[in-house]
């Protein structure tokens, strides 16, 4: 079984860019989270969804990121206008639904580096 | 507010040479606690899943237990290829399924 893919896996941007970061759940899983990771915070939730639709969207930074799910097996996550704080790996991470269990599975990330 | 602290923020052993981890949790009302492990350039990898005080788990050399307060990864004989960062990770009643992480603890066994 395939497990959660995210592109692309790193990218270099210039500081105002727009970056699309893209991700697909594991098949059958219900809910897919968003994190993202530096040293000094560690992983933060930023968004999640289920069953397509958002459902916290508390973690999200800044009015610059927006997320989205189309269905059940595309999802992306946008920053524009791009800065340099924003460098990051960012992980997408899916499960099913809770009554099979809470286990949340991650991608191999997207390391965001902003100049 | 969820906390999850982990200690040592590094720890460096030789091969053979058992050793534990700790992470510290304050919830409302604890659905669960992960252990996750990640090595360099990937993405966290499960490990564990406890959901009650007194609850252990096993894999390979990796023990986990769980108390009311606190979450201990056991390592018996390590070898090289245990060297990764440990995080740590709780789902709270008052958190729907938003799972708060600690900082991770980076393990090096030296051979």
């Amino acid at each position: 079984d395939a497990g959660v893919i995210q592109s692309p896996r790193h990218e270099v941007t210039e500081m105002g860019q727009e970056v699309t970061l893209r991700c697909k759940p594991i098949s059958g899983h219900d809910y897919l989270f968003w994190y993202r990771q530096t040293m000094m915070r560690g992983l933060e939730l930023l968004i999640y969804f289920n069953n397509n639709v958002p459902i916290d969207d508390s973690g999200m930074p800044e009015d610059r990121f927006s997320a989205k799910m189309p269905n059940a097996s595309f999802s992306t996550l946008k920053i524009q206008p791009s800065e340099p704080r924003d460098s990051a790996v960012y992980f997408c991470a899916s499960r099913r639904d809770r009554a099979t269990g809470n286990t949340i599975y991650f991608g191999e990330g997207s390391w965001l580096t902003v100049v | 507010e969820d906390q999850v602290t982990q200690s040592p923020e590094a720890l460096r052993l030789q091969e053979g040479e058992s050793s534990s981890l700790n992470c510290s949790y304050t919830v409302s009302g604890l659905r669960g606690l992960f252990w996750y492990r990640q090595d360099p350039g990937k993405g966290p990898e499960f490990l564990f899943t406890l959901y009650s005080a007194g609850e252990e788990k096993e894999k390979e050399r990796l023990k986990a237990t769980l108390t009311k307060k606190e979450s201990f990864l056991h390592i018996t004989a390590p070898k090289p290829e245990d060297s990764a960062t440990y995080l740590c990770a709780v789902l709270s009643g008052g958190s729907n399924y938003k799972l708060t992480f600690g900082k991770g603890t980076l393990l090096t066994v030296n051979p």
